[in-house]
């Protein structure tokens, strides 16, 4: 059981480059998150999913999307990249099944480091 | 309003010794999860522990408990019997609201560094 793996893990892109990062859960979790990470803050919700076929914006989706084709993978792309999209991207997955989700955890892939130059 | 707030950038602690990392937060939703992480310089999130708006008992797991006060908005966490291996970002989480694909909202985190 692997859990949330994340491809790649370091990647260094010119701006105005695209690119793809890719998500895979093997819990069969419904909802899936992106989320990035930049130094001093927590981290910041980019998009979500709450099921195949579905997605949604979060706080900061600006220069980014994203697609849930199959249930087990959440793609992001980033269509042309900035030097501000230099950060820790970290995918997450949680059950959120059968009502309370606040009592639900976000299990978290090991995160790619991108650098735009 | 930040709606989690962690107003220690750094702590430092000895082996052995207990240390707490403090979190309050603010919500008007009744129906609310607290978490928190770590995240080692390796990178990866590690879940610690769990506390429901609902919970009438502090939440332990291990060395970790969760000093919840609701009524001052307070969630910190506490690490009995500090371990090296406990040097790491600490990160206080909410999940706010009955509903499904809520994200997490997070604190900025606090540095702890542990010595021998």
């Amino acid at each position: 059981n692997a859990g949330v793996t994340q491809t790649p893990k370091f990647r260094v892109l010119k701006t105005g480059q695209s690119m793809t990062l890719l998500c895979a859960q093997d819990m069969n979790h419904e909802y899936m998150y992106w989320y990035r990470q930049d130094p001093g803050m927590g981290l910041r919700l980019i998009h979500y999913s709450v099921g195949e076929g579905t997605t949604a914006k979060g706080e900061v989706p600006d220069g980014y999307n994203v697609s849930r084709l199959k249930k087990q993978n959440f793609l992001l792309g980033l269509e042309s990249a900035a030097p501000s999209q230099t950060s820790v991207y970290f995918c997450a997955s949680s059950l959120d099944a059968g009502g309370q989700y606040w009592i639900y955890e976000q299990y978290f892939g090991p995160g790619t480091r991108l650098t735009v130059t | 309003a930040q709606k989690i707030t962690q107003t220690q950038p750094g702590m430092f602690v000895q082996e052995k010794e207990a240390v707490t990392l403090d979190c309050t937060y603010d919500t008007s939703d009744p129906s609310y999860g607290l978490f928190w992480y770590k995240q080692p310089s390796s990178g990866e999130m590690i879940f610690l522990i769990y506390q429901g708006s609902y919970d009438q008992q502090n939440a332990t797991e291990g060395r970790y408990s969760l000093n919840f006060q609701k009524a001052r908005k307070s969630a910190n966490l506490v690490i009995s019997a500090s371990q090296l291996g406990d040097s790491a970002m600490y990160f206080c989480a909410m999940r706010e609201g009955n509903q499904a694909g809520t994200a997490l909202i997070f604190g900025k985190g606090t540095t702890l560094s542990v010595s021998s």
